[in-house]
């Protein structure tokens, strides 16, 4: 399956401190998507990194990926309470994005 | 806003019911797409439409069927649901330039099935 799976399920943290979150998949890629949905919404697009990339930032995010290992990291730095929110990894191959079940992180005041 | 607009929010209907969800994207985008969210299960990928014409349907038993008059349109048509069915649904488009293939989406129709 193309589908990307998020680890850990749940991860609570203060503010100010940082979250990582882990992406793995198993088939080739075109590129990799990070989403944010808040409770009962719909996803916002987060980032995009492509197969030949390593590295990208955006803001206080920094994605990772390792396409010999078939995985990414989503780093959230010094974390806010308004970034709690449910985060997924989407791996994109042919025309499909395919969702996993997120990780579902909270941050405390 | 992302640009992509769904309606109704919130829709509680029987079983014998008939009802229509519509989902309109003014971002000028050429894919639009359907997806099914549950609890605590991983998004579903429902329908796949490029250019007003479907292009996946993931086994999607018939009592939902998709409509895409337009390219900014798409609805999901409702009938004889299970209780089973009760999820989020959420509408996406993307432009499908190759290369740029980020979804943007709705903020859902939160459907109940009594």
């Amino acid at each position: 399956s193309q589908q990307g799976e998020e680890d850990p399920q749940a991860l609570s943290i203060q503010e100010g401190e940082n979250a990582t979150m882990n992406c793995s998949y198993k088939t080739s890629i075109n590129n990799l998507q990070w989403y944010r949905q808040n409770s009962g919404r719909g996803l916002v697009h987060l980032i995009l990194i492509r197969s030949n990339e390593r590295e990208k930032h955006s803001g206080r995010l920094r994605v990772t990926l390792d396409t010999s290992k078939k995985s990414s990291s989503l780093l959230i730095t010094a974390s806010r309470a308004a970034d709690t929110a449910s985060y997924f990894c989407a791996p994109h191959n042919t025309d499909k994005l395919i969702f996993g079940t997120g990780t579902r992180l909270q941050v405390f005041p | 806003e992302t640009g992509v607009t769904q309606t109704p929010r919130h829709l509680v209907m029987g079983m014998t019911n008939k009802k229509s969800l519509k989902c309109e994207q003014h971002l000028g985008h050429n894919a639009m797409y359907w997806y099914k969210q549950s609890a605590k299960k991983p998004l579903e990928l429902m329908f796949v439409y490029n250019f007003k014409e479907q292009t996946e349907n993931n086994s999607v038993p018939s009592r939902f069927s998709p409509e895409c008059p337009n390219s900014s349109h798409l609805f999901l048509h409702l009938h004889t649901l299970q209780p089973e069915d009760s999820a989020l649904y959420l509408c996406a488009s993307s432009p499908r330039d190759r290369g740029h293939n980020e979804q943007f989406f709705g903020p859902g129709t939160r459907l109940t099935v009594l």
